[in-house]
């Protein structure tokens, strides 16, 4: 059974402060990785996708990989109250479908 | 450039009826999944659909459920006989190639905002 595991949380941060979510995943074999975020109620938004080991920036969003570890992180720079929500972490499965784990909900504090 | 479009957006059901979910991909996505969300839940896959063909039913109940993508028409997820352990959000997500072309993998899943099922 494929697994991707997260810390359900909630995680809370100051505002301004650096949030860093946290992600493992059983296949070794998996190549691509996905954190989206969701709004209680929405719909799923992707965030940042990393396919290679090492970090990967978008603005103040950076993704983190490592595939020898089977671990993949997302940090959040400058941690705005807009960005409580809960992230999740998703995995490609072998027939191209997405595993998510169940999601770390962040609550940035004013 | 319209997103992924799901219909009804909330969908009301007595026991016993019958739910029926669409789903329009992105305009140039020929490749659809379903996935539902229970209450305080991750995202469960349950289908991946290409036109007139199921790839993968892995993660679809094996009974009152069934799901089609026709040649013409959206993507319809079938719920017979809805139970209360029916309610959750299904969402539906589609991407423009098979993840197993190259390149393919990588290639996100865009979702659309779902339809909230609620059995009575």
């Amino acid at each position: 059974q494929k697994e991707v595991e997260q810390n359900s949380g909630p995680l809370s941060v100051p505002e301004g402060a650096i949030a860093s979510l946290n992600c493992t995943y059983s296949d070794r074999v998996s190549q691509s990785f996905f954190w989206y975020r969701q709004y209680s109620g929405k719909s799923p938004e992707l965030i940042m996708s990393i396919y290679s080991n090492g970090d990967k920036e978008d603005g103040r969003f950076t993704a983190q990989l490592n595939k020898a570890s089977q671990y993949v992180s997302l940090l959040i720079r400058d941690s705005q109250p807009s960005d409580s929500a809960t992230y999740l972490c998703a995995v490609r499965g072998s027939q191209g479908n997405l595993i998510f784990g169940k999601g770390t909900k962040l609550s940035v504090k004013p | 450039n319209a997103g992924v479009m799901q219909n009804p957006r909330h969908l009301v059901r007595r026991r016993g009826q019958e739910a029926r979910l669409r789903c329009s991909p992105m305009k140039g996505h020929s490749h659809v999944y379903w996935y539902r969300q229970l209450p305080e839940e991750g995202l469960k896959f349950m289908v991946y659909l290409q036109k007139e063909n199921i790839i993968d039913e892995s993660g679809m109940p094996k009974e009152r459920f069934s799901a089609e993508f026709p040649k013409e028409g959206p993507s319809i997820l079938r719920i017979q006989q809805v139970v209360r352990g029916d309610s959750a959000a299904y969402f539906c997500a589609s991407s423009p190639n098979s993840p197993h072309r190259t390149g393919g993998s990588n290639q996100p899943q865009h979702f659309g905002d779902g339809t909230r099922l609620s059995i009575l």
